[in-house]
């Protein structure tokens, strides 16, 4: 069974960065690729971007440049997104969500890490 | 960007009415391999997304048929032939052919 575990919630102070994991289980995680996507209450969702599994290769939404930074532990089958520079623009619920390819489906959703940017 | 506009935003079935969804794109999705890389999920309140339809038609594995979707370029419908108690939730269209990948804005879809 594919499974996307993210990391707790997070409270986070002004300026600060956050680092959310997202551990996979149940399929061969260098065959795929993981997408991180963003969740404002009550609102849209937006796609931050792509990262293969196999060597790493990333493909970001220009939107995100400079904000997020994704990452991946082949070793631990574990995706990462590094935010910095955190406002409160930035509070959301982001989720991981992996898809077979750059422009595939997202077949399969982690139950989403909740973000609070607040002093 | 490409804007996906969907309508209604807000529809009100009763159990057992046939719905549809439209889900109109500012640009056309299909893409230079020849493939249209139009989908489907659903958001039940409380929950993360779920895939329904890949591909503008594919049902997903696992999802009753009571759920397909059509269309081609520019315009597509998600129908649920038949709602269903467990069908409630906000409902999104989302391309994955033009970079950056972008949502519509939902509809959610509520008992009336």
């Amino acid at each position: 069974e594919v499974q996307l575990q993210q990391s707790g919630a997070e409270l986070v102070k002004p300026g600060a960065s956050v680092k959310l994991s997202c551990k996979t289980s149940g399929y061969t995680f260098s065959n795929y690729y993981m997408s991180w996507l963003k969740q404002m209450p009550g609102q849209n969702i937006e796609w931050i971007g792509n990262i293969y599994g196999g060597n790493g290769g990333t493909g970001y939404n220009q939107k995100f440049k400079g904000k997020a930074t994704l990452t991946v532990d082949k070793s631990s089958s574990t995706a990462y997104m590094d935010l910095s520079s955190l406002t409160s623009e930035d509070s959301a619920v982001y989720f991981c969500a992996r898809r077979t390819g750059p422009r595939g489906p997202f077949a399969y959703w982690g139950q989403g890490t909740l973000v609070t940017v607040s002093s | 960007d490409v804007v996906l506009t969907q309508t209604p935003p807000t529809l009100s079935a009763t159990i057992g009415q046939s719905v549809s969804i439209s889900c109109r794109s500012s640009q056309s999705l299909l893409h230079s391999n020849g493939n249209t890389y139009l989908h489907w999920l659903l958001q039940r309140p409380g929950q993360s997304p779920q895939l329904l339809i890949y591909s503008v038609s594919r049902l997903e594995s696992g999802v009753p048929n009571r759920f397909s979707g059509s269309g081609s370029g520019t315009d597509f419908t998600l129908k649920i032939s038949g709602v269903e108690a467990e069908d409630l939730g906000v409902y999104y269209c989302v391309q994955g052919t033009h970079a950056p990948n972008t949502f519509g804005a939902g509809t959610k879809l509520e008992l009336k």
